[in-house]
């Protein structure tokens, strides 16, 4: 089966970093993908890896390991707005193409 | 370009009532996803679909369909409601099956079964 593993919740000061981590097992893996959803929105996509190191986008950067089925995504500077659920997703072909999302972890930003 | 539009955004049925939600995705996307949301639990994988086919179907019970018309735009049904199906449901559309693609969400449908 296919099972993901992220912590449910995360607190971090406004100004700071933040990793938020992720780790998978899949029967087939075709990327690594993060999103975000603030309350009563729609998730919206932040990053993609699919392969080994580190991938940036501005204030977000994320990382896959593929031998350790496992990645984070890391945001610095961190804005009250980062307030949000993030979630990491995995592209899978067991039976059929699919994405997978983890639970979900929930960020809370302080100022 | 429109976005992904979900229909009806709030929906409440009864236990026993079946209930049909529709997707329409982004102009040229042949690709739609449905998602069951509920707190703590993420996003279930419930169907995936490309040019009508069926890809794949996640861990539900026989009362949950769904299908993809030629134009793109898909339906999800539930049949025989439980209180257990409330729910926000979740489209998501991308053009095609490539890995790398990113996935664009509707604003969900809000389903309460009382």
């Amino acid at each position: 089966g296919q099972s993901l593993e992220q912590p449910s919740e995360v607190t971090a000061v406004e100004g700071a970093i933040v990793q938020i981590n992720c780790t998978y097992q899949t029967s087939g893996f075709y990327g690594l993908s993060w999103y975000q959803q603030h309350d009563g929105g729609a998730p919206t996509f932040l990053s993609y890896n699919a392969l080994d190191g580190l991938e940036e986008t501005g204030r977000f950067s994320s990382f896959l390991s593929r031998s350790d089925s496992y990645g984070y995504l890391l945001l610095q500077e961190l804005q009250m707005k980062d307030s949000a659920s993030y979630f990491c997703a995995v592209r899978d072909q067991d039976g059929g193409f699919k994405t997978i999302f983890g639970a979900g972890t929930r960020l809370f930003v302080k100022a | 370009k429109a976005g992904v539009t979900q229909t009806p955004r709030y929906l409440i049925k009864t236990r026993g009532q079946q209930v049909t939600l529709s997707c329409s995705p982004i102009s040229g996307h042949r690709s739609v996803s449905w998602y069951q949301q509920t707190p703590g639990q993420g996003l279930q994988f419930l169907f995936e679909y490309f040019s009508e086919t069926q890809r794949n179907k996640g861990n539900f019970p026989g009362r949950f369909s769904g299908r993809q018309f030629s134009n793109s735009r898909s339906e999800m049904n539930v049949s025989t409601l439980e209180l257990g199906d409330s729910a926000l449901y979740l489209c998501a559309s991308s053009p095609g099956q490539q890995p790398n693609t990113e996935a664009f969400f509707g604003q969900g449908t809000r389903l309460t079964v009382v």
